[in-house]
Protein backbone atom coordinates (compact mmCIF):
# COMPACT_ATOMS: atom_id res chain seq x y z
CA UNK A 1 0.00 0.00 0.00
CA UNK A 2 0.99 3.58 -1.14
CA UNK A 3 1.59 5.50 2.11
CA UNK A 4 3.17 9.70 1.97
CA UNK A 5 3.68 11.10 4.90
CA UNK A 6 4.20 14.97 5.20
CA UNK A 7 5.80 16.50 8.27
CA UNK A 8 7.92 19.99 8.64
CA UNK A 9 4.94 22.48 8.16
CA UNK A 10 4.37 25.38 10.80
CA UNK A 11 3.53 28.73 11.51
CA UNK A 12 6.41 31.24 9.59
CA UNK A 13 6.88 35.07 9.36
CA UNK A 14 6.44 36.57 5.82
CA UNK A 15 9.87 36.04 4.11
CA UNK A 16 10.75 33.55 6.47
CA UNK A 17 12.04 29.65 4.78
CA UNK A 18 10.28 26.15 5.78
CA UNK A 19 11.26 23.16 4.80
CA UNK A 20 9.09 20.01 4.32
CA UNK A 21 9.48 16.91 3.81
CA UNK A 22 7.47 13.55 2.77
CA UNK A 23 8.31 10.17 3.62
CA UNK A 24 7.79 7.52 0.57
CA UNK A 25 6.90 3.71 1.43
CA UNK A 26 5.11 1.05 -0.25
CA UNK A 27 6.56 1.44 -3.95
CA UNK A 28 9.06 1.89 -5.69
CA UNK A 29 9.99 5.36 -5.37
CA UNK A 30 13.28 6.12 -7.70
CA UNK A 31 10.85 4.96 -10.32
CA UNK A 32 8.21 7.24 -9.81
CA UNK A 33 7.97 11.24 -10.52
CA UNK A 34 6.56 12.90 -7.52
CA UNK A 35 4.79 16.46 -6.82
CA UNK A 36 3.13 19.03 -4.56
CA UNK A 37 -0.19 19.96 -4.54
CA UNK A 38 -1.27 22.98 -2.14
CA UNK A 39 -4.51 24.25 -0.57
CA UNK A 40 -5.17 27.31 0.09
CA UNK A 41 -7.62 27.56 3.22
CA UNK A 42 -11.19 26.95 1.48
CA UNK A 43 -10.16 26.98 -1.86
CA UNK A 44 -9.01 24.21 -4.53
CA UNK A 45 -6.40 22.87 -5.37
CA UNK A 46 -3.00 24.02 -7.11
CA UNK A 47 0.01 22.07 -8.39
CA UNK A 48 3.36 23.70 -7.22
CA UNK A 49 5.98 21.27 -8.05
CA UNK A 50 6.85 18.08 -9.33
CA UNK A 51 10.56 16.37 -9.96
CA UNK A 52 11.74 13.71 -12.29
CA UNK A 53 12.15 9.87 -10.92
CA UNK A 54 16.26 10.35 -11.12
CA UNK A 55 15.85 14.31 -9.77
CA UNK A 56 16.98 15.61 -13.51
CA UNK A 57 14.52 17.98 -13.80
CA UNK A 58 11.93 19.92 -11.41
CA UNK A 59 9.01 22.14 -12.74
CA UNK A 60 7.74 24.85 -10.86
CA UNK A 61 4.36 27.15 -11.25
CA UNK A 62 5.27 30.52 -12.08
CA UNK A 63 4.05 32.11 -8.51
CA UNK A 64 6.47 30.01 -6.64
CA UNK A 65 10.01 29.89 -9.22
CA UNK A 66 13.14 31.03 -7.71
CA UNK A 67 11.58 30.80 -3.96
CA UNK A 68 10.96 27.13 -3.89
CA UNK A 69 13.01 24.09 -4.59
CA UNK A 70 11.89 20.31 -5.34
CA UNK A 71 14.79 17.78 -4.18
CA UNK A 72 14.51 14.00 -3.70
CA UNK A 73 17.07 11.25 -1.92
CA UNK A 74 15.70 7.96 -3.77
CA UNK A 75 18.02 6.16 -1.05
CA UNK A 76 15.76 7.34 1.98
CA UNK A 77 12.11 7.23 -0.24
CA UNK A 78 12.42 11.06 0.71
CA UNK A 79 10.95 13.94 -0.84
CA UNK A 80 11.65 17.75 -0.13
CA UNK A 81 10.52 20.98 -0.80
CA UNK A 82 12.26 24.23 0.54
CA UNK A 83 10.45 27.37 0.34
CA UNK A 84 11.73 30.73 0.71
CA UNK A 85 10.84 34.24 0.40
CA UNK A 86 7.58 32.78 1.95
CA UNK A 87 4.53 34.84 1.29
CA UNK A 88 1.06 35.20 2.83
CA UNK A 89 -0.53 33.54 -0.36
CA UNK A 90 1.57 30.87 0.46
CA UNK A 91 -0.46 29.91 3.05
CA UNK A 92 -2.27 26.06 2.39
CA UNK A 93 -2.12 22.52 3.40
CA UNK A 94 0.75 21.00 1.29
CA UNK A 95 0.28 17.52 -0.01
CA UNK A 96 2.93 15.22 -1.54
CA UNK A 97 1.71 13.24 -4.22
CA UNK A 98 3.41 10.29 -6.07
CA UNK A 99 2.66 11.16 -9.85
CA UNK A 100 2.28 9.30 -13.55
CA UNK A 101 1.49 10.32 -16.63
CA UNK A 102 0.69 13.66 -14.98
CA UNK A 103 -2.16 12.69 -13.21
CA UNK A 104 -1.82 12.58 -8.83
CA UNK A 105 -2.44 8.77 -8.26
CA UNK A 106 -1.38 8.68 -4.23
CA UNK A 107 -1.49 11.79 -1.80
CA UNK A 108 -0.16 12.15 1.36
CA UNK A 109 -2.72 13.45 4.00
CA UNK A 110 -1.01 17.14 3.58
CA UNK A 111 0.90 19.48 6.17
CA UNK A 112 -0.40 23.18 6.69
CA UNK A 113 1.79 26.09 6.19
CA UNK A 114 1.08 29.21 7.83
CA UNK A 115 2.28 32.78 6.66
CA UNK A 116 1.59 35.38 8.87
CA UNK A 117 3.34 38.17 10.94
CA UNK B 1 -1.81 28.46 -19.10
CA UNK B 2 -4.89 26.09 -19.70
CA UNK B 3 -7.56 27.61 -17.28
CA UNK B 4 -10.36 24.91 -16.25
CA UNK B 5 -13.89 25.60 -15.67
CA UNK B 6 -16.11 23.89 -13.84
CA UNK B 7 -19.72 24.39 -13.58
CA UNK B 8 -22.08 23.77 -11.90
CA UNK B 9 -20.08 25.09 -8.36
CA UNK B 10 -22.81 23.30 -6.23
CA UNK B 11 -24.95 20.43 -7.08
CA UNK B 12 -27.83 19.59 -4.78
CA UNK B 13 -29.14 16.20 -5.23
CA UNK B 14 -30.85 12.84 -3.11
CA UNK B 15 -29.34 9.90 -2.87
CA UNK B 16 -30.03 7.63 -5.61
CA UNK B 17 -29.91 10.64 -7.95
CA UNK B 18 -28.17 11.10 -10.99
CA UNK B 19 -25.18 13.93 -10.80
CA UNK B 20 -23.33 15.06 -13.66
CA UNK B 21 -20.80 17.89 -13.35
CA UNK B 22 -18.89 19.73 -16.43
CA UNK B 23 -15.42 21.02 -17.01
CA UNK B 24 -14.17 23.14 -19.84
CA UNK B 25 -10.91 23.45 -20.76
CA UNK B 26 -10.15 27.13 -22.75
CA UNK B 27 -8.03 25.33 -25.12
CA UNK B 28 -8.06 21.29 -26.29
CA UNK B 29 -6.57 18.98 -23.73
CA UNK B 30 -6.94 16.27 -25.80
CA UNK B 31 -7.99 13.44 -23.37
CA UNK B 32 -5.17 14.13 -20.87
CA UNK B 33 -8.21 14.95 -17.98
CA UNK B 34 -8.25 13.84 -14.78
CA UNK B 35 -11.22 13.70 -11.65
CA UNK B 36 -10.38 13.64 -8.42
CA UNK B 37 -12.67 13.30 -4.95
CA UNK B 38 -12.28 15.05 -1.97
CA UNK B 39 -14.02 14.56 1.42
CA UNK B 40 -13.59 17.34 3.98
CA UNK B 41 -10.65 17.14 6.06
CA UNK B 42 -9.11 14.12 3.83
CA UNK B 43 -6.89 14.32 0.48
CA UNK B 44 -8.36 14.50 -2.59
CA UNK B 45 -8.40 10.83 -4.54
CA UNK B 46 -7.48 10.02 -8.60
CA UNK B 47 -10.88 8.49 -9.88
CA UNK B 48 -10.40 8.99 -13.30
CA UNK B 49 -8.04 9.38 -15.96
CA UNK B 50 -7.42 10.16 -19.34
CA UNK B 51 -11.05 11.56 -19.50
CA UNK B 52 -12.70 8.05 -18.90
CA UNK B 53 -10.39 5.21 -17.46
CA UNK B 54 -11.68 4.93 -13.93
CA UNK B 55 -8.27 4.37 -11.51
CA UNK B 56 -8.21 0.86 -9.25
CA UNK B 57 -10.86 0.58 -7.09
CA UNK B 58 -13.32 3.02 -8.43
CA UNK B 59 -16.69 1.81 -8.10
CA UNK B 60 -18.44 1.20 -11.98
CA UNK B 61 -21.33 3.85 -11.33
CA UNK B 62 -18.34 7.07 -11.89
CA UNK B 63 -18.47 7.77 -15.69
CA UNK B 64 -16.07 10.04 -17.40
CA UNK B 65 -16.53 11.22 -20.97
CA UNK B 66 -15.33 13.88 -23.01
CA UNK B 67 -12.52 15.60 -25.31
CA UNK B 68 -11.36 18.57 -26.47
CA UNK B 69 -12.46 21.04 -24.27
CA UNK B 70 -15.19 19.43 -23.16
CA UNK B 71 -15.28 16.70 -20.12
CA UNK B 72 -18.08 15.42 -17.79
CA UNK B 73 -17.84 13.25 -14.68
CA UNK B 74 -21.16 10.88 -13.79
CA UNK B 75 -22.48 9.48 -11.13
CA UNK B 76 -25.30 7.42 -12.19
CA UNK B 77 -26.81 6.88 -8.69
CA UNK B 78 -25.64 8.58 -5.54
CA UNK B 79 -24.50 6.97 -2.65
CA UNK B 80 -24.30 8.60 1.02
CA UNK B 81 -20.19 8.97 0.40
CA UNK B 82 -20.53 10.25 -2.43
CA UNK B 83 -20.96 13.85 -1.75
CA UNK B 84 -18.00 15.59 -1.88
CA UNK B 85 -16.36 17.87 -4.06
CA UNK B 86 -15.19 17.14 -7.37
CA UNK B 87 -12.33 18.83 -9.42
CA UNK B 88 -10.97 18.21 -13.00
CA UNK B 89 -7.03 18.40 -13.79
CA UNK B 90 -5.46 18.68 -16.93
CA UNK B 91 -1.67 16.65 -17.84
CA UNK B 92 -1.86 18.77 -21.67
CA UNK B 93 0.46 21.43 -20.91
CA UNK B 94 2.29 22.82 -18.40
CA UNK B 95 1.61 24.02 -15.41
CA UNK B 96 -0.67 20.80 -14.24
CA UNK B 97 -4.29 23.06 -13.80
CA UNK B 98 -6.81 22.51 -11.97
CA UNK B 99 -10.56 23.50 -11.83
CA UNK B 100 -12.07 25.43 -9.12
CA UNK B 101 -14.27 22.39 -8.01
CA UNK B 102 -17.88 21.18 -8.06
CA UNK B 103 -19.26 20.75 -4.81
CA UNK B 104 -22.06 17.58 -4.89
CA UNK B 105 -24.29 18.15 -1.50
CA UNK B 106 -27.50 16.50 0.00
CA UNK B 107 -30.78 18.05 -1.03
Amino acid sequence: EVQLVESGGGLVQPGGSLRLSCAASGFTFSSSWMGWVRQAPGKGLEWVANIKQDGSGDFYVDSVKGRFTISRDNAKNSLSLQMNSLRVEDTAVYYCAKEGGGYFWSWGLGTLVTVSS
Amino acid sequence: EIVLTQSPATLSLSPGERATLSCRASQSVGSYLAWYQQKPGQAPRLLIYDASNRATGIPARFSGSGSGTDFTLTISSLEPEDFAVYYCQQRSNWPRTFGQGTKVEIK
